[in-house]
């Protein structure tokens, strides 16, 4: 079956760690998104990806960064700079032309 | 810039009760997406749409286009239903979705 997989699901962190989120797709999609979600807040762009090898900056990029190396795949690395990084991290997908997105499901990440 | 409005944030519904969830968006689109999140976070996309309506068992998506708004529906609703629905579009084809706050749903037996 197609899909979009995040690992893992619970990371905890010691402050001042770096971690890296994984999120694989087999959908064959172009395009992928990294979401930060805050209690009773809206999911927030972290970085996206419309073709591999390129990547942007979405509103809240700060303390975050990625790579696209394959298409299947769009690492998210949180570093030590990130001041707040405990949150539910999303991952998506979608065909590059628009399309249904495709969800992840999740990781919830705390900083111990 | 695109904004997003979901309305109501929270909602309380008896089992049974036909339920409305709103959302308002700012500029023109191409379509809109509507989503669910469970408890346990994981996030499925219901509908995407760019006209008229769209049904799928007691779910019902409707949007306005010119208004610039678009409605779900649930039918018959059952505790099963209690998730956070979400609006979220895309301020042009390619571009990521802009996502509204959500509605929080529970639907009590």
């Amino acid at each position: 079956d197609g899909g979009i997989t995040q690992s893992p699901k619970y990371l905890f962190r010691k402050e001042g760690q770096n971690v890296t989120l994984s999120c694989e797709q087999n959908l064959n999609h172009d395009a992928m998104y990294w979401y930060r979600q805050d209690p009773g807040q809206g999911l927030r762009l972290i970085y996206y990806s419309q073709i591999v090898n390129d990547f942007q900056k979405g509103d809240i990029a700060e303390g975050y960064s990625v790579s696209r190396e394959k298409k299947e795949s769009f690492p998210l690395t949180v570093t030590s700079a990130q001041k707040n990084p405990t949150a539910f991290y999303l991952c998506a997908s979608r065909m590059y032309s628009a399309g249904q997105a495709f969800f992840g499901q999740g990781t919830r990440l705390t900083v111990v | 810039k695109n904004e997003v409005e979901q309305s109501p944030q929270n909602l309380t519904a008896q089992e049974g009760e036909f339920i409305t969830i709103n959302c308002s968006y700012s500029v023109g689109i191409s379509a809109l997406h509507w989503l669910q999140q469970h408890p346990g976070g994981g996030i499925v996309s219901l509908f995407m749409l760019s006209s008229g309506k769209k049904k799928h068992g007691r779910l019902i998506a409707t949007i306005n286009i010119q208004e610039k708004h678009s409605s779900l529906h649930i039918t018959a609703s059952h505790p099963r239903d209690s998730a956070v629905y979400i609006c979220a579009v895309p301020p042009s084809g390619n571009t990521p979705l802009v996502f509204g706050k959500g509605t929080r749903l529970s639907v009590i037996a």
